[in-house]
């Protein structure tokens, strides 16, 4: 158990839906990360926030968008949901903003859209 | 720009046999990391290990050892007398050290199939 919690493990829904994944970094970690992985990419790497302000941004659509709260966790928001972002997605926390930090994932929210 | 190559989409090999998994990497940075991630088929990304450009040692945990070669900007892992716990996608990741520089870089991955 990597200390990192993602909700929910599982979701379903219908194409043009918009959806909210949650993610509680491990106790300590100021910095979070979104990650996507799916068959054709690979694990690519979305967006990171550190103390609540965003450090840096990856391959992410505009139709996703994210923020960090005053607790630390972290929500990734998909909207106009289509069939091709039927993906895993997860979140990493890491100790500060250093890149040498070791990233921890959680175990993930395996997203469908049907 | 970062990229990792890991050859071997697939291995299969039985139980006991020793198994190494191939990684190659390129970067124009001359400071960073380089990681080792497990994904066994529940689906959680489970950290290995993390090396440091400077740090050319092997390193052995119980029956896991890395080789890492500047030289041929490699960073092997090895799985010695495999298991079958040990099935699961393996998952080689580089992260430069320069400024704005945060996020991983991951290889395809390796699937390491152990057959009883």
């Amino acid at each position: 158990d990597s200390g990192v919690t993602q909700t929910p493990k599982h979701l379903i829904t219908a194409t043009g839906q918009r959806v909210t994944l949650r993610c509680s970094p491990r106790s300590g970690d100021l910095s979070v990360y979104w990650y996507q992985q799916s068959l054709d990419q690979g694990l690519q790497f979305l967006i990171q926030y550190y103390n609540g302000e965003e450090r840096a941004k990856g391959n992410i659509l505009e139709r996703f968008s994210a923020q960090q709260f005053p607790d630390l966790h972290s929500e990734l928001n998909l909207s106009s949901l289509e069939l091709g972002d039927s993906a895993l997605y997860f979140c990493a926390s890491s100790a500060s903003s250093a890149s040498t930090d070791t990233q921890y994932f959680g175990p993930g929210t395996r997203l469908t859209v049907l | 720009a970062q990229k990792v190559t890991q050859a071997q989409t697939e291995i299969s090999v039985v139980e006991k046999e020793d198994v190494t998994l191939d990684c190659v990497y390129e970067t124009r940075d001359t400071t960073y990391y380089l990681f080792w991630y497990k994904q066994p088929p529940s689906g959680e990304l489970v950290f290995l290990i993390r090396r440091n450009s400077f740090d050319e040692q092997n390193e052995i945990s119980g029956r896991y050892s890395w080789n890492f070669q500047k030289s041929t900007s490699s960073f092997n892992f090895t799985i010695t007398a495999s298991q079958v716990v040990d099935s699961a996608v393996y998952f080689c990741a580089l992260n430069p050290s320069g400024a704005g520089s945060y996020q991983l870089t991951f290889g395809k991955g390796t699937k390491l199939s152990v057959i009883p």
